[in-house]
């Protein structure tokens, strides 16, 4: 089965200062995607950044990375340089091709930048 | 460019009262999903389409719940009759096929069922 696990329910960041976004990852497929997702107050849902299990690289997307550790079955959210805007609330989330395009979220985790 | 159009954004209803909410997706996008999310079950998939056909709706709660895709560029969700406890904010996402990790998803219907 599926699971995903974000264990910080809020988080504080000094503006500029980077911070880690914990998520940890459960499944016995081998071909999977993992995905983070912010919504800010609004409640939107925006696509930051995406990793296949099988990409050589950390994906990146702009201050976005993505810190992925196959072997611990994490993928760490890391956001450089916080600006007051990535205030939100950030989700991580994951698919795996046993269960097609379904994607299954964690319960997410609330970031303040402080100014 | 548009994005995931959804209708309305905010709805309120009186318990036992038929609700529709409704979803267009990009244009040229393939997939189109449906999730609800609560304080305390955060984001569930419901329902998803591949080409107007619905592929897994193993997420729909209960029989009230039913999702159509008439065609390519329009979804409907609708609950009868609705509950209290069907309160939440439903979002409707789209992707390409080929994309299918990269989910557009609209800005939420709001429903409140007092």
């Amino acid at each position: 089965a599926q699971k995903i696990t974000q264990t910080q329910p809020g988080m504080f960041v000094q503006e500029k200062e980077a911070v880690t976004l914990d998520c940890t990852y459960d499944t016995s497929d081998p071909s999977y995607g993992l995905f983070w997702y912010k919504q800010p107050s609004s409640g939107e849902m925006i696509f930051l950044i995406y990793q296949g299990s099988y990409d050589q690289q950390n994906a990146t997307e702009g201050r976005y990375s993505l810190n992925f550790q196959k072997a611990r079955k994490s993928a760490n959210l890391v956001i450089s340089a916080s600006q007051l805007g990535d205030s939100a609330m950030y989700f991580c989330a994951m698919r795996d091709s046993k269960y097609g395009n379904k994607l299954v979220f964690g319960a997410g985790t609330i970031l303040r930048v402080k100014s | 460019d548009a994005g995931v159009i959804q209708s309305p954004r905010h709805e309120v209803t009186e318990m036992g009262q038929e609700v529709t909410l409704r979803c267009k997706p990009i244009s040229g996008h393939d997939y189109l999903f449906w999730y609800r999310q609560t304080m305390m079950r955060g984001l569930e998939l419901l329902i998803y389409f591949n080409n107007n056909v619905p592929i897994d709706d193993s997420g729909m709660p209960e029989d009230r719940f039913s999702a159509k895709m008439p065609n390519a560029s329009f979804s409907t969700l609708k609950i009868q009759p609705s509950e209290p406890r069907d309160s939440a904010v439903y979002f409707c996402a789209s992707s390409l096929i080929g994309r299918e990790y990269e989910q557009y998803f609209g800005p939420g219907t709001r429903l409140t069922v007092t």
